[in-house]
């Protein structure tokens, strides 16, 4: 099985400020790697497919870069409805164990 | 618009087995594919499997290999998943979640609303 490993656990960031969350995969999946932000209560929302292409609908501030075992989901300037917990996903189903977005 | 629309809540006792359904709309059922994702109570996200309703191929995760059934009714774009010999760490949210109809987890761009199965004696 591949393993996805998320970091950071938990991240305590300020409006304004760019965040950069990182999945590691324990073999290469090339780019099949999926974001995802899900808030308490509800339903995952997709933001990233293949690593870097961004979702219809999502904000431009989201970003994904990486192929191969390392992967990144940035987000340029937080705002107030950013913060929510974000799981990386691989495409044979594994996902990471989610990072929690705290504000500071 | 698509929609998935997911079954009612659940309480089932150990041992037992329980089916969920997740009625699709908005979309051609036949073009994609559903996975199946599950979250207990204050953990994160496990991805419990996959079907294409394109072709009815199916992967499923291994840890549950055996003990799940993911199938379609295409007549009625309905795909349903079957747990059974439930546990009480089977309590969880369960989601259906639109995917590719070829490749398993790709990323699912629509989801069901969930439905929470509680097992419990």
């Amino acid at each position: 099985d591949i393993q996805m490993t998320q970091s950071p656990s938990t991240l305590s960031a300020s409006v304004g400020d760019r965040v950069t969350i990182t999945c590691r995969a324990s073999q290469s999946i090339s780019s099949w790697l999926a974001w995802y932000q899900q808030k308490p209560g509800k339903a995952p929302k997709l933001l990233i497919y293949k690593a870097s292409s961004l979702e219809s609908g999502v904000p431009s501030r989201f970003s994904g870069s990486g192929s191969g075992t390392e992967f990144t989901l940035t987000i340029s300037s937080l705002q107030p409805d950013d913060f929510a917990t974000y799981y990386c996903q691989q495409y044979h189903g594994t996902f990471g164990q989610g990072t929690k977005v705290e504000i500071k | 618009q698509v929609q998935l629309v997911q079954s009612g809540a659940e309480v089932k006792k150990p041992g037992a087995s329980v089916k969920v359904s997740c009625k699709a709309s908005g979309y051609t059922f036949t073009s994609y594919g559903i996975s199946w994702v599950r979250q207990a109570p204050g953990q994160g996200l496990e991805w419990m499997g996959w079907i294409s309703a394109y072709n009815g191929n199916t992967n499923y995760a291994q840890k549950l290999q055996g003990r799940v059934t993911m199938t379609t009714d295409t007549s009625t774009s309905t795909a349903y998943m079957e747990l059974r010999s439930l546990r009480s760490d089977d309590t969880a949210v369960y989601y259906c979640a639109r995917d590719l109809p070829l490749i398993a987890a790709a990323g699912a761009d629509y989801w069901g609303q969930g439905t929470l199965v509680t097992v419990s004696s």
